[in-house]
């Protein structure tokens, strides 16, 4: 079945350093999604990338997809505290009946 | 606040038991998806409606079973309870059931096995 891993695990930075993580699907996406989850809380839509090496920010986000639609990178702009948590990448595989969360990369961020 | 509404948040139980988890979806969201997060098998999959209908299936173990209900809630049902199922629960929703769908998640149920 398809598998969505991501790098790196965990990332330790001062706050004000940049950010980035990596995504990577055994197979083509249709779409990629990122969600981000705080400690102790629940997912939340980041955003969704469609297109051939489509490239959309938010603030302080810019989020990648591959030329070949099989990886994605979401990078973050000098980090602050607020952006402490995990970072997952999702797709569905290609019958649409799994949709696949990559492991996630923990961001700590040190004041 | 997603809007996605979990009860009940904290259940503990025995192995050999079975339990019900339920979620009612944003308003106006008509799929429901539901989720198992456990430290050592991250975010997986189980399983989404649609409308009433079972629209994808995922990593669901036999021993589980889902529905949504003509008023859009939805369960999940747990039965034949072991320690590994032992996880936070997670139900999402979002507007259709197509593939492009932002999910809204809630903010899940805390299962322990004893």
């Amino acid at each position: 079945g398809q598998q969505v891993m991501q790098i790196p695990q965990y990332q330790h930075v001062q706050e004000g350093e940049d950010f980035t993580t990596y995504c990577n699907s055994s197979t083509t996406l249709s779409n990629i999604q990122w969600y981000k989850q705080r400690p102790g809380g629940h997912p939340v839509f980041l955003i969704q990338l469609v297109k051939s090496g489509e490239v959309k920010k938010q603030k302080r986000l810019t989020f990648q997809f591959g030329e070949a639609k099989k990886n994605s990178s979401l990078h973050i702009t000098a980090t602050q505290t607020t952006d402490v948590g995990t970072y997952f990448c999702a797709g569905w595989d290609n019958y649409g009946q799994n949709f696949v969360f990559g492991p996630g990369t923990r961001l700590s961020v040190l004041p | 606040d997603s809007g996605v509404t979990q009860t009940p948040k904290h259940l503990i139980t025995a192995t050999g038991q079975r339990v019900t988890l339920r979620c009612s979806p944003r308003s106006g969201d008509l799929s429901v998806y539901w989720y198992q997060q456990s430290l050592d098998q991250g975010l997986q999959f189980l399983i989404q409606y649609y409308n009433g209908e079972e629209r994808a299936k995922g990593n669901i173990l036999e021993r589980f079973s889902a529905q949504q209900f003509p008023d859009l809630h939805s369960e999940l049902n747990l039965s034949s309870l072991e320690l590994g199922d032992s996880a936070l629960y997670f139900c999402a929703s979002s507007s259709s059931g197509g593939r492009n769908q932002p999910q809204h998640f809630g903010d899940g149920t805390r299962l322990s096995i004893l």
